[in-house]
């Protein structure tokens, strides 16, 4: 059964800086999804970024990236010029391919506070 | 695009009482919406895969009988949860597949008193 681990259950970062979110997930699976979902005080879930990983190129989206290590089974979250906006929980979440029926596993999170 | 609804925000009810959430895909058609639960400071637990047309899938030690799932149409799925007690009181959120991604809706907190 597929696992996703992230081991910062708290971060913090001053506004304006940069931040590097951490999961890890074991799959046999040689295709497959990863995401980035962001979970704000308001509970609405917000897809941040999404990783095929067939894909080598790392995804991004504006001010976040992600580090792809397939090797590794490792899908870091960069989030660059901080913003108070992006105070947050921060999961991170793994599908496998093959239809679009599949249901998402997701890390425990990781709470995300930004200073000003 | 890829935008899911879900009515009502919150809801307060009685013991023993029933209570109805709806879930619904506002311009995209779902064949398979999904149920979570959430506890205060936890991740989603998965209740159960609302298959369109067909009975629902449910996760092992969720009660099929208490958590009635219906995916009546493309664009609608309801969850029911019957004779509610104190402890089914929590965050449900539901989510729809478009693209190989799933979007959440905004999530229904339920109390029961």
């Amino acid at each position: 059964a597929q696992t996703v681990t992230q081991s910062q259950p708290e971060m913090s970062v001053q506004e304006a800086e940069t931040v590097t979110l951490s999961c890890t997930y074991d799959t046999s699976e040689s295709d497959y999804y990863l995401f980035w979902y962001k979970q704000p005080p308001s509970r609405q879930m917000i897809l941040v970024i999404r990783q095929e990983a067939y894909k080598q190129q790392n995804a991004t989206e504006n001010r976040f990236s992600v580090n792809f290590q397939k090797a590794a089974k490792s899908f870091s979250l960069k989030i660059s010029d901080s913003q108070l906006g992006d105070a947050a929980m921060y999961f991170c979440a793994y599908k496998n391919y093959g239809g679009s029926q599949g249901n998402l596993i997701f890390g425990k999170g990781t709470k995300l506070s930004v200073k000003p | 695009g890829a935008v899911v609804s879900q009515h009502p925000s919150r809801v307060i009810c009685k013991s023993g009482t029933s209570v109805k959430i709806e879930c619904r895909s506002l311009d995209f058609q779902a064949t398979t919406m999904f149920w979570y639960r959430q506890f205060p400071k936890q991740s989603l637990m998965l209740m159960a895969t609302s298959n369109e047309g067909s009975k629902a899938t449910y996760e092992q030690g969720v009660e099929k009988d208490k958590f009635l799932i219906n995916h009546a149409s493309l664009t609608l799925s309801t969850l029911t949860v019957t004779s509610a007690h104190p402890e089914d009181s929590s965050f449900y959120i539901c989510s729809a597949n478009y693209a190989d991604t799933q979007y959440f809706g905004p999530g229904t907190r339920l109390t029961v008193l």
